[in-house]
């Protein structure tokens, strides 16, 4: 079964970091489009970051500068570092596969609360 | 980049009703839209992509159609199960790929 799941999430204070893991089963994490998207309580979804096949990054704004997208190839995981973390990053965070411009395969979430 | 409005923002229908809503940008993205349904607590789920192409095991009642700025999804005949949140997505111009703001829907 195509499946992503996402690990990592949890409570840490304003400031802090925390990364976040996207695990692929039949997805070539190194082969394809793969994005991270969060949705904030209550609102609706944002796009965060992009990691190309080739190894390209790009950042919402809101994000750039703090946070970082990885992949290890050996693992077929994707990742999102997240440093200098800030209330309104308190999001339930969705690793997605983009293909042919569009997203077909969202993993279920992990949910980031920053509190102190 | 790219700004996406929805309307109605939220919606009340009846079992059977035929619904549309409209996703508009703010600047021509060919057919780089995309359609996707989210129940609370759950993941996002691709609907409709290539503005008008339903993604396999979506139910027909399920269409879409637009280019350039101007989009819709539409309900055939509402069913209970399709009360949800549904955004529209662009890719055209990405990143970002930009969501709309979401359209709520409700069964009467």
């Amino acid at each position: 079964e195509v499946q992503l799941v996402e690990s990592g999430g949890g409570l840490v204070q304003p400031g802090g970091s925390l990364r976040l893991s996207c695990a692929a089963s039949r997805i070539i994490v190194s082969s394809n489009y793969m994005n991270w998207v969060r949705q904030a309580p209550g609102k609706g979804l944002e796009w965060v970051s992009v990691i190309y096949p080739g190894g390209s990054t790009f950042y919402a704004d809101s994000v750039k500068g703090r946070f970082t997208i990885s992949r290890d190839n050996s693992k077929n995981t994707l990742y999102l570092q997240m440093n200098s973390l800030r209330a309104e990053d308190t999001a339930v965070y969705y690793c997605a596969r983009e293909v042919y411009h569009y997203m077909d395969v969202w993993g279920k979430g992990t949910t980031v609360t920053v509190s102190s | 980049d790219i700004q996406l409005t929805q309307s109605p923002s939220f919606l009340s229908a009846s079992v059977g009703d035929r619904v549309t809503i409209t996703c508009r940008a703010s600047q021509g993205i060919s057919t780089y839209l995309a359609w996707y349904q989210q129940k609370p607590g759950k993941a996002p789920k691709l609907l409709i992509h290539g503005a008008s192409t339903l993604q396999s095991g979506v139910p027909s009642r399920f269409s879409g159609s637009g280019s350039g700025t101007e989009f819709t999804l539409t309900i055939s005949s509402l069913q209970p199960e399709d009360c949800a949140t549904y955004y529209c997505q662009q890719l055209d111009s990405y990143p970002p790929g930009n969501f709309g703001p979401g359209t709520k829907v409700d069964i009467k």
